[in-house]
Formats: C-alpha cells, sequence, structure tokens
C-alpha cells in the first residue's frame, strides 16, 4: 500500500518557487520523510528529509505540517536542470526494506 | 570516490538466459539494495542485504537472486530470464546506521528480454 500521495505532474516557470506537495496521513512517530528525484532515467538522487521539523539545504527546502500529515518540497528558485520526477517518501530510519518509491510527480520547469 | 557502480549499463538477452548484474561500492556502506523499475513507475525493492552475508527479499524477488559478496559488492542473477523481467535495474547503498542514511543510487542496468 502506497504511504504517500503525490500529483502526477507539475509545472514551473523558471527562476520561480517550485512547490511539491505530499500527503502521508498514516505516516508513524517514527517514520521520516524523505525526498528524491529521478533525472531522465538516471539513479534516484537523494534531496532532503526530516522528521518533524522545517528542513533546509543547499538543494531544497522542506515544510512539514504541525501533524506531520503533509509536507511540501521547495526548490527556491528552479532552473531547467530541476525537471525531474519527485518522489516523496515515507519510512523509519532504520527500516531497510521499506523505500517505498510511488510514481511520483513529474516536475517541469518552463523557461 | 565512484559511488555506486553497476555493470553492464545496457544488455539483451533471450528468453531463458542467464546473466548476473554486478553491483559495486566504494562508500563502505553496510548495506546495498536492488531494486527493478518498468516504464512510467517507481522503483521496487527485489532484495536487499543489511550487512555482509545477509540477504533478505523485497517486495518483488521472484525469479532472481542475490549474493553479497564482501562489504563491497552486490551481485543479482537471473537465472531463467523472461520477458516480464525486461525492466531498468538500481543498485543502491546506504550505511544504515543513523537516520542521515540516504539512498546512494548508481546509474542503472537497461535489461530487456526477448
Amino acid at each position: 500500500d502506497a504511504k504517500t500521495t503525490q500529483p502526477p505532474s507539475m509545472d514551473c516557470a523558471e527562476g520561480r518557487a517550485a512547490n511539491l506537495p505530499c500527503n502521508h496521513s498514516t505516516i508513524s512517530g517514527n517514520e521520516y520523510v524523505y525526498w528524491y528525484r529521478q533525472i531522465h532515467s538516471q539513479g534516484p538522487q537523494y534531496i532532503i528529509h526530516g522528521l518533524k521539523n522545517n528542513e533546509t539545504n543547499e538543494m531544497a527546502s522542506l515544510i512539514i505540517t504541525e501533524d506531520r500529515k503533509s509536507s511540501t518540497l521547495i526548490l527556491p528558485h528552479a532552473t531547467l536542470r530541476d525537471t525531474a520526477v519527485y518522489y516523496c517518501i515515507v519510512r523509519a530510519w532504520y527500516n531497510n526494506n521499506d523505500m517505498r518509491f510511488g510514481a511520483g510527480t513529474r516536475l517541469t520547469v518552463k523557461p | 570516490n565512484a559511488g555506486v557502480t553497476q555493470t553492464p549499463k545496457f544488455q539483451v538477452l533471450k528468453t531463458g538466459q542467464s546473466m548476473t548484474l554486478q553491483c559495486a561500492q566504494d562508500m563502505n556502506h553496510n548495506s546495498m539494495y536492488w531494486y527493478r523499475q518498468d516504464p512510467g513507475m517507481g522503483l521496487r525493492l527485489i532484495y536487499y542485504s543489511a550487512s555482509e552475508g545477509t540477504t533478505d527479499k523485497g517486495e518483488v524477488p521472484n525469479g532472481y537472486n542475490v549474493s553479497r559478496l564482501n562489504k563491497r559488492e552486490f551481485s543479482l542473477r537471473l537465472e531463467s530470464a523472461a520477458p516480464s523481467q525486461t525492466s531498468v535495474y538500481f543498485c543502491a547503498s546506504s550505511t544504515q546506521e543513523r537516520e542521515n542514511s540516504p539512498l546512494h543510487f548508481g546509474n542503472g542496468t537497461r535489461l530487456t528480454v526477448t
């Protein structure tokens, strides 16, 4: 069973912020939210993860709602190279076999 | 550091043939994984290895075997390939020792079974 729900596709203008939503209403207390992306047919690339606090790194920001039932990945200044499929995954960090990739959101950044 | 290296990059097999997909990582990670990705779909876990000497089934293990040869290498074997195994295969590794342990992926092996 899918643990997350994401829109199948989104568009974003180059230079604008891309906000990618994810619903994870059944998330457990020990589960983190992870985001990966896959460009063309390359291997997925880790972006960011968080438990309950907002997180930021050089690639993106992650906003998790207070009830932890949803989150938003923010790419502050999207570029054409950010066009990719973005996956939102929830899992307990110690569970080796629980990284379930759904269909993700296909983000297209347009000039 | 090369990260996670997969060989070969492309392979075409006839139904019933066998082959082994190779994966090696140079990050001293304990855990390694094999995923498959079918067109338009997300990745599905085939097998994983939490540490050297251990392997466990994932979501779609039927038709595959694995070997954790040492800490660096984790191979995936198809004993009798079937057209349903046409897919892109990704190997990944992680430390799995702390919460900040993302998966690092190779660039995949594109397998076609005719």
